[in-house]
C-alpha cells in the first residue's frame, strides 16, 4: 500500500541556516505533491505544490524538489527564522483516484533557535 | 467567508453519545473534505463532497459516521454512539478544484474528546 515517510524526529536548527526536510513515498507515483505547515492547535496551511514534471518550485524563502526516480521530495527553508518553527507536512494525493483526497506524512517538527 | 469555519472548537461526549460537527467552507469552493487527525500527526481521510453530493466516501466508517452538505447550510459530520477511539481532531477543508491544483484550505478543527 502507499506509504509516505517523513523524518519524525524534530529538526533543530539555528536562525539563518537552511532547513531541509525530507519526504519519501513508496508503492506509487503521485502526479503531484503538496507541502503544508501546521501550527499547534491550527489546521494545515498550504505552502507549495509541485507536479511530477517539475524538478523544483520556489516561493520566497521556500524551495521544493521532486525526484520521481528516488521517490522523494525535499523541502528547504533558507535563512530560517524562529517564526518558521512549526510542523511541516508532506501531502501527495491518494493513489491515482484523482478525487483530491490527500495522504499525509506524519510531519516533521522544525524548531528554529534565535 | 474567506476562511473555513468549524464549530465547535471543542466537543466533549460520554461514550455512546452522539457528536455533531459543523463546517462552513470558503464561499465559492465546490469541494469539502473531512479528515480525522489522531494522535499528533496521523491524518485519515473520511469523506468528500462536491457541492451537496458525496464525492468520495472511501474513508468513512459507515456504521456510526454520517455526513451531509446541504445547500445554504454548513456541512456536518455526525458520529452516532461515540467510542473512545473516536477521540481526535476533525478537520474540514475546502477546495475550488480537485484536479492537480487541488489546494485545500483547512479550518482550525474540532477537538472531540470521548470520555
Amino acid at each position: 500500500s502507499q506509504k509516505i515517510e517523513q523524518n519524525s524526529e524534530a529538526l533543530n536548527i539555528q536562525e539563518g541556516k537552511t532547513a531541509t526536510l525530507t519526504c519519501n513515498y513508496t508503492n506509487y507515483s503521485p502526479a503531484y505533491l503538496q507541502w503544508y505547515r501546521q501550527d499547534p492547535g491550527r489546521g494545515p496551511v498550504f505552502l507549495l505544490l509541485i507536479r511530477e514534471n517539475e524538478k523544483e518550485k520556489r516561493k520566497e524563502r521556500l524551495k521544493v524538489t521532486f525526484d520521481t526516480t528516488l521517490k522523494q521530495s525535499l523541502f528547504h527553508i533558507t535563512a530560517s527564522q524562529p517564526a518558521d518553527s512549526a510542523t511541516y507536512l508532506c501531502a501527495p494525493p491518494w493513489g491515482s483516484s484523482n478525487t483530491g483526497k490527500l495522504i499525509f506524512g506524519q510531519g516533521t517538527t522544525l524548531q528554529v533557535k534565535p | 467567508g474567506e476562511e473555513v469555519a468549524q464549530t465547535p472548537k471543542h466537543l466533549v461526549r460520554g461514550e455512546g453519545q452522539k457528536a455533531k460537527l459543523y463546517c462552513a467552507p470558503i464561499k465559492g469552493h465546490s469541494y469539502v473534505f473531512w479528515y480525522q487527525q489522531v494522535l499528533k500527526n496521523e491524518f485519515k481521510f473520511l469523506i468528500s463532497f462536491q457541492n451537496e453530493n458525496v464525492f468520495d466516501e472511501t474513508g468513512m466508517p459507515k456504521e456510526r459516521f454520517s455526513a451531509k452538505c446541504l445547500p445554504n447550510s454548513p456541512c456536518s459530520l455526525e458520529i452516532q454512539a461515540t467510542k473512545l477511539e473516536d477521540s481526535a481532531v476533525y478537520f474540514c477543508a475546502s477546495s475550488r478544484s480537485t484536479v492537480q491544483r487541488g489546494i485545500q484550505y483547512f479550518g482550525a478543527g474540532t477537538r472531540l474528546s470521548v470520555l
